[in-house]
């Protein structure tokens, strides 16, 4: 069975600051896909970024990044330069195997509700 | 490019009671997925067709749980009867066929029952 822990329920950053989300995981697979998602007060979940468990390289898209540090089983979300409008619940989620060729299912944990201070 | 749509946004009844909630995928979407999220957590994966033929329906309660994709377009999810632990989000995503990782979500139901 797969299991994402977000110790953070909540976090409050100033703007422009960098702010590092928490996620750890646990699965006995070799092959696995981690996710990040965003979650506005609108309610849609809003997907950011993406890590294969095979990827040498932390993923990155624009301001987000992953830090993904395998041996500890870690895959921590960070936002660089942060905007009163990435005020929001994120989600950490995993999947195994990463791409859709069985019973897969994401597997999401409690979330981080993250507030950006003015 | 029109996202993933799904009605009612708010819905408000009492236990016992039936409820269905509609989703429609992206257009080309083969892959609809139902999840269910619980104040406080994440969402939990319901049940997953690839076209209309339901692949994964585990986790679907299935004796007041059910749902339908007859076309392999859009979804229908319904509730009979309604007991009070079933108010939570409900959320449809898709994704474009199996190689697809990413998930695009609707806004969600919010289902409350009294």
């Amino acid at each position: 069975a797969q299991k994402i822990t977000q110790t953070q329920p909540g976090m409050f950053v100033q703007e422009k600051e960098a702010v590092t989300l928490d996620c750890t995981y646990d699965t006995s697979d070799q092959s696995y896909g981690l996710f990040w998602y965003k979650q506005p007060s609108s309610g849609e979940m809003i997907f950011l970024i993406y890590q294969g468990s095979y990827d040498e390289q932390n993923a990155t898209e624009g301001r987000y990044s992953l830090n993904f540090q395998k041996a500890r089983k870690s895959a921590n979300l960070v936002i660089s330069a942060s905007q009163l409008g990435d005020s929001a619940m994120y989600f950490c989620a995993m999947r195994v195997p990463p791409f859709a060729f069985g019973n897969e299912k994401l597997t999401f944990g409690t979330g981080t509700r993250l507030t950006i201070i003015p | 490019e029109a996202g993933v749509v799904q009605s009612p946004r708010y819905k408000i009844i009492e236990k016992k009671q039936p409820v269905a909630f509609w989703c429609n995928p992206i257009s080309g979407h083969n892959t609809l997925y139902w999840y269910r999220q619980n104040l406080g957590q994440g969402p939990e994966l319901l049940i997953r067709y690839e076209n209309e033929e339901a692949v994964d329906d585990s986790q679907l309660p299935k004796d007041r749980f059910s749902a339908e994709r007859l076309k392999g377009v859009d979804s229908t999810l319904k509730i009979q009867p309604a007991e009070l632990g079933d108010s939570a989000v409900y959320l449809c995503a898709s994704s474009f066929l199996r190689s697809s990782y990413e998930q695009y979500f609707g806004p969600g139901t919010r289902l409350t029952v009294t």
